[in-house]
């Protein structure tokens, strides 16, 4: 089976750094996804590992461990449009998806 | 926009009917998958098709079926429906020769069972 564990929700202040930690057991991996959703909208993609190490993409940042079974989404320089549900999801045949943070940026 | 779109927008029907969900993928992608979000159980993969075959099956009941026509759109089919179906269904493409193998999601269909 797939275990995705990932906090429900985090709250940041404008231009902070918030840190999403997700862990995983999982009965297979092929890459570990983030992706970001606004309510009511589809989910969308912001950043893929598959190897260890950090892969940073302008404001955001993903790290993955695969001997912990560990990654993290690393948000800088936070907007309010950033406000959103942040998904870890690990692939195997499809997506296997953790339930959601639900960053809020306040002012 | 994702490139991938789903018909219809909404639905909403009652509890033992049929419904056929539609996604056309983005032009060139041969894989479609297709996922239910509920409020209760976050989203949740259902099955996978690639170039006509099925892929792989996930949490998908056996009230639900779907399939991907020669021109790679696919349809997923839900039928004696229960009130817990109500539900985002969405749609995901991605094109498998990509190494990253990133999945677009369409806008989904909002499925109400009544």
């Amino acid at each position: 089976g797939q275990n995705i564990d990932q906090p429900t929700e985090m709250t940041a202040t404008e231009g902070a750094i918030v840190q999403i930690n997700c862990t995983y057991q999982t009965s297979g991996f092929n890459g570990l996804f983030w992706y970001q959703q606004h309510a009511g909208e589809a989910p969308t993609f912001l950043s893929y590992n598959v190897l260890d190490g950090l892969e940073e993409k302008g404001r955001f940042s993903s790290f993955l461990s695969r001997s912990k079974g560990y990654s993290y989404l690393l948000l800088k320089e936070l907007q309010m449009k950033d406000s959103a549900s942040y998904l870890c999801a690990v692939r195997d045949r499809g997506l296997s998806f953790g339930a959601g943070t639900t960053v809020t940026v306040r002012a | 926009d994702s490139g991938v779109t789903q018909t219809p927008k909404h639905l909403i029907t009652a509890t033992g009917q049929r419904v056929t969900l539609r996604c056309s993928p983005r032009s060139g992608d041969l894989s479609v998958y297709w996922y239910q979000q509920s409020l209760d159980q976050g989203l949740q993969f259902l099955i996978q098709y690639y170039n006509g075959e099925e892929r792989a099956k996930g949490n998908i009941l056996e009230r639900f079926s779907a399939q991907q026509f020669p021109d790679l759109h696919s349809e997923l089919n839900l039928s004696s429906l229960e009130l817990g179906d109500s539900a985002l269904y969405f749609c995901a493409s991605s094109d498998r020769d990509r190494e990253t193998y990133e999945q677009y999601f369409g806008p989904g269909t909002r499925l109400t069972v009544t």
